[in-house]
């Protein structure tokens, strides 16, 4: 069955430039999240939806960050004006269910390099 | 504040048992979970904990104390395949189920 994608794999973008990337969760899949992941380091939390509600963006690092998931299902990471210390690769992970229990599957990840 | 500690490098022989610890100090804890996560893909799920005690899980377990903020992660019959990162995170925020990543155990598995 098919797992979590995310596209593009790579993204260069030049200092300034705007960026959007996306997710798409495991069909049904209740929650999304965003993690961001900067070389050598694990993942870092940035924002959490269950289904078209987003929940918690406490990890959202400026408000140059926007997600959305307007229909519950696919995301979009908009990341505007991006500057160098953006650049790391951007996880999504979807669960079955909300709840502490249950194991979040992650996608390949977008690796954004800012120029 | 959060805290997840873990060793950065890790080297081990093919065939023999490796045990990486974590330790965690965080303000909310839901579960204990350990990620694989092979260099450029996705970490993927290997075990959970939520209950103090071992969870088996064919050749990985993991080990859970809530009391001493301690865990491992025990890989038996090592193989090549197993040399990756391995990644502690604490499940926190209530039923948002947030993970905290520790940096991750580079695993090194030679002949």
């Amino acid at each position: 069955g098919a797992g979590v994608s995310q596209s593009p794999r790579y993204k260069v973008a030049k200092r300034g430039q705007d960026v959007a990337l996306r997710c798409d969760p495991i069909s049904g899949h209740v929650s999304l999240f965003w993690y961001q992941q900067a070389l050598g380091q694990g993942p870092e939390f940035l924002t959490y939806f269950q289904n078209e509600a987003q929940l918690d963006k406490s990890g959202l690092p400026s408000d140059r960050f926007f997600a959305e998931r307007p229909e519950g299902s696919v995301s979009t990471l908009k990341i505007q004006r991006t500057q160098q210390e953006d650049s790391a690769v951007y996880l999504c992970a979807s669960s079955s269910k909300t709840g502490f229990s249950y194991e979040q599957y992650f996608g390949p990840g977008t690796r954004l390099t800012v120029t | 504040g959060q805290n997840i500690d873990q060793p950065t490098e890790m080297t081990a022989t093919e065939g023999a048992i490796v045990q990486i610890n974590c330790t965690y100090q965080t303000s909310g804890f839901n579960g204990l979970f350990w990620y694989q996560q092979h260099a450029g893909e996705a970490p993927t799920f290997l075990s959970y904990n939520v209950l103090d005690g071992l969870e088996e899980k064919g050749r990985f377990s993991s080990f859970l104390s809530r009391s001493k903020g301690y865990s491992y992660l025990l890989l038996k019959e090592l193989q090549m395949k197993d040399s990756a990162s391995y990644l502690c995170a604490v499940g926190y925020g209530g039923a948002t189920n947030k993970l905290i990543f520790g940096t991750g155990t580079l695993l090194a598995v030679q002949p």
